[in-house]
């Protein structure tokens, strides 16, 4: 199975700084056939459900605010909220879907300082 | 609008079983792909399942298969998720998602809550 690792396991940032999440697949999540990155990233806010935000590692749901970008191939994988707004505030999961078992990072927590 | 709405959970003693539905509206579903998601009590995702669009090909997680079943009636727009032989560790919040064709899941219902215990 395809281990997922995020770091940090939570993060406090300052109203209208910069956030950086990270994750790491054990094994390469890019398919060479097609030159995409089977990496997705979710938000999850207390007392509801997932909600995707981007997938192909980098192409923004519809809808997401553009302050969220992703990036990063292979291995390494990086979410970043560029500004950081109240309602940002939730758990955010990176997930492999190279193939199955499709597996998640264990989630960081992201809070306001 | 699109709507997944889980159904079924409850509280089931050890070795019990259980069936999940999760009904869909607001799109196709006999075009998609459809998983369950599994979220234990303050810890991460793990998914538990997925079922291609006619039914014809499923696939598990090593820790539920041989004991959990997923299946769909198109006709009736519903996802089922068929849990015998139940462990403590099976308590979650059990979400269905659907699947846009590859594993990245775009809509999510609210959950149920399963719990296994004595």
């Amino acid at each position: 199975d395809i281990v997922m690792t995020q770091s940090p396991d939570s993060l406090a940032v300052s109203l209208g700084e910069r956030a950086t999440i990270n994750c790491k697949s054990s094994q390469s999540v890019l398919y060479s056939s097609n030159n995409k990155n089977y990496l997705a990233w979710y938000q999850q806010k207390p007392g509801q459900p997932p909600k995707l935000l981007i997938y192909w590692a980098s192409t923004r749901e519809s809808g997401v605010p553009d302050r969220f970008s992703g990036s990063g191939s292979g291995t390494d994988f990086t979410l970043t909220i560029s500004s950081l707004q109240a309602e940002d505030v939730a758990v955010y999961s990176c997930q492999q879907y190279y193939g199955t078992p499709y597996t998640f990072g264990q989630g960081t927590k992201l809070e306001i300082k | 609008e699109v709507q997944l709405v889980e159904s079924g959970g409850g509280l089931v003693q050890p070795g019990g079983s259980l069936r999940l539905s999760c009904a869909a509206s607001g799109f196709t579903f006999s075009n998609y792909w459809m998983h369950w998601v599994r979220q234990a009590p303050g810890k991460g995702l793990v998914w538990v399942s997925r079922i291609n669009s006619d039914g014809s090909s499923t696939r598990y997680a090593d820790s539920v298969k041989g004991r959990f079943t997923i299946s769909r009636d198109n006709p009736k727009n519903t996802l089922y998720l068929q849990m015998n032989s139940l462990r403590a560790e099976d308590t979650a919040v059990y979400y269905c998602a659907r699947g846009t064709g590859f594993g990245v899941l775009d809509i999510w219902g609210q959950g149920t809550m399963v719990t296994v215990s004595s």
